[in-house]
């Protein structure tokens, strides 16, 4: 079955730690994202990738980190320097040559103990 | 600036009501409109995907429509059915370039048997 995954599907992080976020697609796009959600709040993005080796920031970016060394994985870091990470964490990928229909996989919700 | 607005925020209908989410949009130079449903606690699926050349995509029950010169897309759940209840997001991405994609912030939907 073509698609995305995450994991894992909970996570928990005591405060000063580092933790990554794994997503993986198998649907050959070239385009991945990382969104944060908030009760109450749309769907805000951390980074995005056009293509493998290379990734931008989105617009609140600050405290967390991204690597994009294959075209199916897009690991986000969640450092300590990241004030209020508790959130659900969306990836999602897109075929941005194409239409860019945009496809999300199951998300990740982190809580800070 | 790009801002996207989803009104209302919440909305409750009997079952077998035809029924219609709006979303505003503040730039009209958008390369496409995606609709999307998001259920508690669970990722985003894509609904329907409007193309900026397009005025309307249907979907089984579900039609969405863009008119980019007023700002607005709207998406049309004919029949509606306790199982359509669930949290419904639209997202605009930009003219060329990056690609990014905005998120109004939903509106959540609960049918009534």
């Amino acid at each position: 079955d073509g698609g995305i995954t995450q994991s894992p599907k909970y996570l928990f992080r005591k405060e000063g730690q580092n933790v990554t976020l794994s997503c993986e697609q198998n649907l050959n796009h070239d385009a991945m994202y990382w969104y944060r959600q908030d009760p109450g709040q749309g769907l805000r993005l951390i980074y995005y990738s056009q293509i493998v080796n290379d990734f931008q920031k989105g617009d609140i970016a600050e405290g967390y980190s991204v690597s994009r060394e294959k075209k199916e994985s897009f690991p986000l870091t969640v450092t300590s320097a990241q004030k209020n990470p508790t959130a659900f964490y969306l990836c999602a990928s897109s075929m941005y040559r194409d239409r860019n229909e945009q496809f999300f996989g199951p998300g990740t919700r982190l809580t800070v103990l | 600036k790009q801002e996207v607005t989803q009104i209302p925020a919440a909305l409750s209908v009997p079952e077998g009501e035809n029924l219609v989410l709006n979303c505003s949009f503040t730039d009209s130079a958008i390369y496409n409109l995606q609709w999307f449903r998001q259920d508690p606690g669970k990722g985003l699926t894509s609904l329907l995907l409007i193309q900026s050349s397009q005025r309307e995509q249907t979907s089984g029950r579900l039609n969405a429509s863009l008119d980019k010169s007023s700002g607005r897309s709207t998406l049309y759940i004919a029949a509606s059915q306790p199982g359509d209840s669930a949290t419904y997001l639209c997202a605009v991405s930009r003219t060329s370039g990056t690609y990014k994609y905005i998120f109004g912030t939903g509106t959540r939907l609960k049918v009534l048997a």
